[in-house]
């Protein structure tokens, strides 16, 4: 079966540091993968999707940038995080774009900026 | 461009009683439609979703769920509630011709009284 870890859990970081949170799907290849942010009090917001390594889409103009160096790796990066940069990320994969295609997260990474 | 409305933030049911949590689409296309559960500092589990097919869609948990075009409307249903449902519950809605992206709606948090 196919499984999906995603960390570190919980990270606190200062104002102007980077950021890298790692994401490793298992168990099925060439998946589709996602970075999806929800902010405190709002709903999911799609960062950045992968359909191959090395393809990176962003969904919106923002600090962070995503990297895809292995079919089933995915990392979301910042050289210099804000304050806005805090929210509950997580990672999601699926197989299949010609049809439904289904989105299976992970536990999710809480990133406090400070 | 595709969204997704839950027009309640907040519902508070007792437990044992019937739960309906309301989701509208907006887009002309039929939809591929979701329902996704969130337990407090946790990722995203699928409950249910739609392709095609029978509109009364079956999902885990005893929940249920049915499509209405007419309504563009994606409604989730329970029976009788029990206090472990307490949670956000988010829909969810993609199309082909969108890159079978999902779009979430803004979340419903479930409150059970006992």
């Amino acid at each position: 079966s196919q499984t999906i870890h995603q960390w570190p859990a919980t990270l606190v970081q200062p104002v102007g540091s980077p950021l890298s949170l790692e994401c490793t799907v298992e168990g099925t290849s060439n998946p589709n993968l996602y970075w999806y942010r929800q902010a405190a009090g709002r709903g999911l917001q799609l960062l950045f999707y992968s359909v191959g390594i090395g393809q990176i889409s962003s969904e919106v103009p923002q600090n962070l940038s995503a990297s895809r160096p292995q079919d089933r790796q995915f990392i979301l990066s910042s050289k210099k995080l804000l304050l806005s940069d805090s929210g509950f990320y997580l990672c999601a994969w699926s197989v299949g774009i010609s049809s439904g295609n289904t989105i299976y997260f992970g536990e999710g990474s809480w990133l406090t900026v400070v | 461009a595709q969204s997704v409305t839950q027009p309640d933030i907040h519902i508070t049911v007792s437990e044992g009683a019937s739960l309906e949590l309301r989701c509208n689409y907006s887009y002309g296309a039929t939809p591929y439609l979701f329902w996704y559960v969130q337990s407090p500092g946790q990722g995203l589990q699928l409950l249910l979703k739609y392709f095609s097919g029978d509109t009364l869609v079956q999902g885990i948990k005893g929940f249920e769920a049915e499509f209405k075009r007419s309504q563009s409307s994606f409604n989730l249903r329970k029976p009788s509630v029990h206090w472990s449902d307490a949670a956000e519950y988010f829909c969810a809605v993609a199309y082909k011709a969108a890159g079978n992206k999902l779009t979430f709606g803004g979340g419903t948090r479930v409150l059970v009284k006992p």
